[in-house]
């Protein structure tokens, strides 16, 4: 069936290191994808989308890259600071359907 | 300008009694998402709905779960005769409206966390 789903749960960053969480994605039909952090105890926050036709997409401090060859979406944090610990979780839209499916998330520690 | 806003933050209930979730969407938009989460896992989709109609309910479970967006007010979602099973972060997510579809930006509410014992 459809899913979304990651390949690290956790992720160990330093500070001031760049920071790459990744996410495999089986609908090829979806027209967008989104990134997401929730931080502990909170409701997850909108960070950056891409759409299908495009590969990809600049925010500040991050970078959406969309491989659709081998189905693959990755998110960039550049110069990972403490504020930036959450839990990061991919999500499409699959064709004609406006809900989103979420992946399992990938939790990212930023170390001192 | 306020974000989605849910009430309560958590609510503890015994099994076998009801729970009544609230959300209010951010302002201009018509469009409601509610979505379950279960600890250290991803959000599942439960509902769509717009004001006063439901447009996908396929993530609702058959029984016992209802919800609603009323012409005026907080959109509800209600759970009836609570099990421990349902004990879960409950999120709302709201969008604006596009002409031939909702916008794909669903933007969060903090969430209600259920707790059945």
């Amino acid at each position: 069936g459809e899913s979304v789903g990651l390949h690290l749960p956790t992720l160990s960053v330093q500070e001031g290191d760049n920071s790459i969480i990744n996410c495999a994605y089986s609908n090829s039909a979806s027209d967008y994808f989104i990134w997401y952090k929730q931080e502990s105890g909170k409701g997850p926050q909108f960070i950056i989308d891409i759409r299908s036709n495009m590969d990809k997409r600049q925010g500040q401090r991050v970078t959406v890259l969309l491989n659709k060859t081998v189905k693959h979406l990755s998110l960039q944090i550049a110069a990972t600071q403490p504020g930036d610990s959450a839990v990061y979780f991919c999500a499409e839209r699959p064709p004609l359907a406006s809900k989103l499916t979420f992946g399992t998330g990938t939790r990212l520690q930023v170390t001192l | 300008n306020a974000g989605v806003m849910q009430n309560p933050r958590h609510l503890v209930r015994r099994r076998g009694q009801e729970a009544r979730l609230r959300c209010s969407p951010m302002k201009g938009h018509s469009h409601v998402y509610w979505y379950r989460q279960l600890p250290e896992e991803g959000l599942k989709f439960m509902v769509y709905l717009q004001k006063e109609n439901i447009i996908d309910e396929s993530g609702m479970p058959k029984e016992r779960f209802s919800a609603e967006f009323p012409k005026e007010g907080p959109s509800i979602l209600r759970i009836q005769q609570v099990v421990r099973g349902d004990s879960a972060a409950y999120f709302c997510a709201s969008s604006p409206g596009l002409r031939t579809r909702p916008s794909h930006e669903q933007y969060f509410g903090p969430g209600t966390r259920l707790t059945v014992t």
